[in-house]
């Protein structure tokens, strides 16, 4: 099974700020990456899809790169409603595994 | 608008089979995608359980693969998830979901305590 390992695990970032999420894949996933945003108590969101295009109605401040075994998600200018936590999934191989999450605080 | 509610008893005792319904309006389960259930513990790592697809193919997490069934009901539009021999180790929130190119509607969750 292919495993995910994102980083950081937690991150402090004020408003208007740039963030860097990453996630490290344990094999070649060949693109086939998500990115989630969840808030408290509620469902995750879909971000990005398939590594870099991103989700219908996700504003053009989130991107995603990558290739191979290593992805990021990239938030430019942070909003007040960017602060939760951030999940990535892989789909290649037979178990789609998550990531262990990077929780995104107000510094 | 693509909707997909979970439901299920909250609490089940240990040894016995958790068993969830997810129920879609809004998009026929049988049109296209695979449909999901997916979990998350408490502290909040996420796990991919299982997928029934449009054409009643299925595939499961192999670390769930002798406790798991995932089965659905066309004509009410609806998927499920049975997961037998529970543990205090399956408490958590358990998520269904569809997946177009990811999962891109997701119910808003059902908790599920497993305890005597």
């Amino acid at each position: 099974d292919i495993q995910m390992t994102q980083s950081p695990a937690s991150l402090s970032a004020s408003v208007g700020e740039t963030v860097t999420i990453t996630c490290r894949a344990s094999g070649n996933i060949h693109n086939y990456l998500a990115w989630y945003q969840q808030k408290q108590g509620k469902s995750p969101q879909l971000l990005v899809y398939n590594a870099k295009t991103l989700a219908d109605g996700v504003p053009s401040r989130f991107s995603g790169s990558g290739s191979g075994t290593q992805y990021s998600l990239k938030i430019n200018s942070l909003q007040p409603e960017d602060f939760g936590s951030y999940y990535c999934q892989h789909f290649w191989s037979n178990s789609w595994t998550f990531g262990g999450g990077t929780k995104l605080e107000i510094k | 608008d693509v909707q997909l509610q979970e439901s299920g008893p909250g609490l089940v005792k240990p040894s016995q089979s958790l068993s969830l319904t997810c129920t879609v309006t809004g998009y026929s389960i049988t049109s296209d995608y695979a449909w999901n259930w997916i979990r998350q513990f408490p502290g909040n790592k996420l796990e991919w359980m299982a997928y029934i697809s449009y054409s009643g193919n299925t595939s499961y997490n192999p670390s769930l693969k002798s406790r798991i069934s995932i089965t659905r009901n066309t004509s009410k539009n609806q998927f499920f998830l049975q997961l037998n021999s529970v543990t205090t180790e399956d408490t958590a929130t358990y998520y269904c979901a569809r997946r177009r190119h990811a999962m891109d509607y997701w119910g808003q969750g059902t908790s599920v305590t497993v305890s005597s």
